[in-house]
């Protein structure tokens, strides 16, 4: 069974639009969960929360988590073709040595 | 700027070879990762290390081994090379208990 959980799992949207991408993850051993954006080559780093009602934003992008329903969000507003990619959701567990598990990725399409 | 190198983009063998994929990273990072990833299947951890010599399974260990002899270089091997292991291999390394990880920039692997 998946740990973390995206969706939906592909978006088409417009430029302009405003989109909403939702992680689930599990309670066990929880420590943070982060958000990737991913084009044609490496993962790179977005957001990571630790704390619950806490909204990150960069730009056009915020991510909050609510650790009470277990989930995230990341919105990304008034949409460009620049932010098709895959957004990757990973959960960070405790321990000095953890790892990250990711979730499916979901499939974000921008068009003109 | 840090980085994580994969010393190949792309890479086409046969079925039964033996496949070397090299990762260096430049940030003295004791933590160092392996993934696939696969359309539909996410990130998947195939092995990880903490230190040098040190090497620990992930998810799905069956048919790679890892080599880590130096602190900046971690090595999969794919000891015969099969047509189910035609993927994109991500490396990854980070601090330890830090949560962002820095991405190579991905070895597509087919094997024929």
């Amino acid at each position: 069974e998946d740990k973390v959980v995206q969706s939906p799992l592909s978006l088409v949207v417009h430029e302009g639009d405003t989109v909403t991408l939702n992680c689930s993850y599990e309670v066990t051993n929880f420590r943070s969960l982060l958000w990737y954006k991913q084009e044609k080559k490496a993962p790179t780093f977005l957001f990571m929360l630790t704390s619950s009602g806490i909204e990150k934003k960069s730009g056009r992008l915020s991510s909050i988590l609510d650790k009470k329903e277990l989930f995230s969000i990341l919105n990304i507003t008034a949409t460009q073709t620049g932010d098709s990619a895959v957004y990757l959701c990973a959960e960070l567990c405790t321990g000095a040595n953890s790892k990250l598990t990711f979730g499916k990725g979901i499939t974000l399409s921008v068009r003109p | 700027d840090v980085k994580v190198t994969q010393s190949s983009r792309y890479l086409v063998k046969r079925t039964g070879e033996k496949v070397f994929l090299e990762c260096v990273q430049d940030m003295d990072h004791e933590n160092m990762f392996w993934y696939r990833q696969d359309p539909g299947l996410g990130l998947r951890l195939i092995y990880f290390s903490y230190d040098v010599k040190m090497k620990e399974k992930g998810d799905i260990p069956e048919g790679y081994s890892v080599s880590r002899e130096k602190k900046e270089r971690f090595s999969l091997i794919l000891e015969s090379a099969s047509t189910n292991q035609t993927s994109m291999y991500l490396c990854a390394s980070s601090l330890p208990g830090r949560r962002a990880y820095t991405f190579g920039s991905g070895t597509r692997l087919t094997v024929v």
